[in-house]
């Protein structure tokens, strides 16, 4: 159980294009859901939080405008990288909380290349 | 400053070796859990503990998690190439719902 999907898994845009990143828990309903970033052979960073329904909340220096998110149901987060530029290829994660102790399940990564 | 401090950053030993690694913080957590991670994939929850002083083992791996819940260790006895691995601590606060990640321990299990 706890198994989180994550597509696509990686993507190749040019730069100015947004680019749209879904994230599912597949068995089970997920009352939190959370957006990282990660850079290669480093910690993941934190980017925002969201539940179901309501606005996501941004971590300081996290533009929302140019990350928007949006959480659909209780199965179901997507991430749109708005305008994309080079700067903003990355590795993306999303993760899943069920509330048990916190316990997040995290999804197996998209790959971001701007060019 | 990270609010939690893991070590070593950096791991290489050969297949057969022990090794700890550690979490240690000035805040209580709630919780605390390890995941290890593979290059070009997300990390997979490897333990959740819960209680203080709590102790779990998972074949080779054993997780402990300290008497007043701010810090823990991960042992690992007889490594294996297949142990190589980004391996993360994350730490639940007893206030919101949000994690607070380790900066990571690379470990390299060479043959």
């Amino acid at each position: 159980g706890a198994v989180v999907s994550q597509h696509p898994s990686w993507v190749i845009c040019k730069s100015g294009t947004s680019v749209k990143i879904e994230c599912r828990s597949l068995d089970f309903q997920a009352t939190t859901m959370f957006w990282y970033r990660q850079f290669p052979k480093q910690s993941l960073m934190l980017m925002a939080t969201s539940n179901e329904g309501s606005k996501a909340t941004y971590e300081q220096g996290v533009e929302k405008d140019k990350f928007l998110i949006n959480h659909a149901s209780l199965t179901l987060s997507t991430l749109t990288v708005t305008s994309a530029h080079p700067e903003d290829s990355s590795f993306y994660i999303c993760s899943a909380s069920r509330d048990t102790y916190n316990e997040q399940f995290f999804g197996p990564g998209t790959r971001l290349t701007v060019l | 400053t990270q609010l939690l401090e893991q070590s070593p950053q950096f791991l290489s030993i050969q297949e057969g070796e022990n090794l700890t690694v550690y979490c240690n913080s000035s805040s209580v957590f709630s919780s605390l859990q390890w995941y290890r991670q593979e290059p070009g994939e997300g990390p997979v929850l490897l333990v959740t503990v819960v209680t203080g002083g709590e102790v779990k083992k998972l074949k080779r791996l054993t997780f402990q998690f300290g008497d007043a819940r701010k810090d823990s260790s991960l042992h690992i006895t007889a490594a294996q190439t297949g142990d190589t691995g980004l391996y993360l601590c994350a730490g639940a606060l007893e206030y919101g719902n949000k994690l607070v990640f380790g900066a990571g321990t690379i470990l390299r299990v060479k043959s």
